[in-house]
Parts: structure tokens; sequence; C-alpha cells
């Protein structure tokens, strides 16, 4: 099985701030991975696939990048509909494992 | 707009059979360019995907799970399902339909699923 392990567990962070979310895998990936944010009550969002690509009608201050076994989100400057929990996920193995999630907190 | 709304029992005894269904709107489970997935949540194991079916009835399943699985589709009603049996205590969980095989970009609201007797 493939482990996904994102860090930090919880940020916190303000208005404005440029943050940076790591996800690492157990092993390589190669570019097949996702991430998602969740809101308290909701249903996961997909905001980035193949580790770059944004999905449709998510804002362009989400970046994703990496490959094989390193990946980051990045959030230029954060608003505050952002302050979520944001899962990665890769879709490589058979079992499309998810990270453990990270929560971003309002500082 | 495509919309998932996931339906069934909320309550399931353990050793029992879990039952749950996906009527999907706006889309049709009929197209050959989706996979409809389930996956679901719970506080000890997070996010965890179940499996998916595909429209001519072609399944893939988590090997965690596989033997426990069974996924089913109805062009009929536009609807897919999930049967998980011998459930426990670990089964408890919210559970989401989705469209999608490895990236889901469409999600129901989610129904959360109690295990107990």
């Amino acid at each position: 099985d493939t482990q996904m392990t994102q860090s930090p567990s919880t940020l916190s962070a303000s208005v404005g701030d440029r943050v940076t979310i790591t996800c690492r895998a157990s092993q390589t990936i190669s570019s097949w991975l996702a991430w998602y944010q969740q809101k308290p009550g909701k249903a996961p969002k997909l905001l980035i696939y193949r580790a770059s690509t944004l999905e449709s009608g998510v804002p362009s201050r989400f970046t994703g990048s990496g490959s094989g076994t390193e990946f980051t989100l990045t959030i230029s400057s954060l608003q505050p509909d952002d302050f979520a929990t944001y899962y990665c996920q890769e879709y490589n193995s058979e079992s499309q494992t998810f990270g453990q999630g990270t929560k971003l907190e309002i500082k | 707009q495509v919309q998932l709304q996931e339906s069934g029992p909320g309550l399931v005894g353990p050793s029992e059979t879990l039952s749950l269904t996906c009527t999907v709107s706006g889309d049709s489970v009929s197209s050959s360019s989706n996979y409809w997935s389930w996956i679901r949540q719970s506080p000890e194991k997070g996010l965890e995907w179940i499996g998916y079916i595909y429209y001519i009835g072609t399944t893939k399943y988590n090997p965690s799970l596989r033997s426990r699985v069974t996924m089913s589709v109805d062009t009929s009603n536009n609807q897919f399902s999930l049967r998980l049996s011998s459930v426990t205590a670990a089964d408890m969980a919210v559970y989401y339909c989705a469209r999608g095989y490895g990236v889901f970009d469409q999600w129901g609201q989610g129904t959360l699923v109690t295990v107990s007797s």
C-alpha cells in the first residue's frame, strides 16, 4: 500500500498569507496526485489533479507542484473562504489512498 | 449541474449488510465517460475509497474491503448502489458517492451510517 503523509497536521495563518502544505508518498506515484478542500459538514471539493492541474472554477491562488514522492499545495494569498481542511490523494495504487488532512486555521 | 444524493438506512446492526444508493442528476450513469465511486470518512481511518462501478457493470474495489463489497448500477433509474456485508463498528462512517475513479470531481453530500444493535 502507498501511504500518504501530510504536514503539518494543523496550520495557523492570517488572511493574505502565503501557505504551503506538503504531501509525501511512501513510494513513487509519478504525478497521480489530487488535492481536495473540505469544510465542516460538507463533502470534499476537488482543487487540483495530476499534481498541478487546476480544476475548473478553482481560484488561481491555489497551486500544486511536485512529482514522484513529494508534493506541495500552495495558496498564494489566503482568503477567508480558504480556512478548511485539505487532503491529498494518490491515484497510482489500487487503494487510491488519502492523506490524513491538514487543517488550516485562522491565526 | 451534476448532483449526487446518497440514500439508505442510517443505522445498521453489527454483522448485518449496509446498503446505500446514490441517485445521480445532471449526468448519466450510462455514460461511457464516467466511473462512479463510493468513498467513506471516519475519524479513525480518515477518507477511504471503497470502490467504483462502470456503466457496463465493471467494478473495482479497494483490496482492504474487497471481500465484503458489492456494487451495482441501475441505468433505468440513474442510480448506483453499495452493499457492505458483515459490518462492525469499524464501518461506522460518513459514506459519500462520487463521480470518477482516481480523481473525484463531483460528490454527494454524504450520509452517516451508524453501526449499533
